[in-house]
């Protein structure tokens, strides 16, 4: 069965940095591009990222593209989201979802929170 | 960036009720909508994609339907694990975008 667990989140500084991890399971990870979505506290759901599944075109959301990057590494399973210079208004939960049929958003992983803060 | 509205911003139902949710793009997206339900503290779970296909092990009580902006989601008959979020998602062209969500909840 699919699997997608998120790790990596916590507690940040505001201009710091951190980097999630999100370990696929179940399926031809290589075959697959992989998203990153996030949802505020008591928010609705952004969309922040896509790589396609050879991880020859990437795609960002406006509100944090030149600060975040999405990379996979396709011999492990794995993509990740490398965030910089990160916002008080960049907590939220991260998911990472897998790209399916029509560019949908068709399994999701249970997420992981970030938090900025002082 | 494609704008996504939803109505209405919430749903007050009962349970076997028909339910019927909008959702509008600022611009043309084809068929390239889906749609998702989220329960509180949980994941967002596909329910349709190309606009109207029924994802797998979605109930066939969902539907979705329309083409270039303007789109609907249905539950024919509403039951109780059908009390969530849902949100229409746009994936006609980068950013992808998310409409605002509609609530449903019990009358």
């Amino acid at each position: 069965q699919v699997q997608l667990v998120e790790s990596g989140g916590g507690v940040v500084q505001p201009g710091r940095s951190l980097r999630l991890s999100c370990a696929a399971s179940g399926f031809i990870f290589s075959t697959y591009g992989m998203h990153w979505v996030r949802q505020a506290p008591g928010k609705g759901l952004e969309w922040v990222a896509l790589i396609y599944y050879d991880g020859s075109s990437k795609y960002y959301a406006d509100s944090v593209k030149g600060r975040f990057t999405i990379s996979r590494d396709n011999s492990k399973n794995t993509v990740s989201l490398q965030m910089n210079s990160l916002r008080a208004d960049d907590t939220a939960v991260y998911y990472c979802a897998r790209g399916g049929d029509w560019n949908s958003l068709d399994y999701w992983g249970q997420g992981t929170l970030v938090t900025v803060s002082s | 960036d494609i704008q996504m509205t939803q109505s209405p911003s919430s749903v007050s139902a009962s349970v076997g009720d028909r339910v019927t949710i909008t959702c509008r793009a600022s611009q043309s997206i084809s068929i390239w909508l889906a749609w998702y339900q989220q329960k509180p503290g949980k994941a967002p779970n596909l329910l349709i994609y190309a606009a109207s296909s029924l994802q797998s092990g979605v109930p066939s009580r969902f539907s979705g339907s329309g083409s270039g902006t303007d789109f609907s989601l249905t539950i024919s008959s509403l039951q109780p694990e059908d009390f969530a979020t849902y949100y229409c998602h746009q994936a006609n062209s980068f950013p992808f975008t998310f409409g605002p969500g509609t609530k449903v909840d019990i009358k």
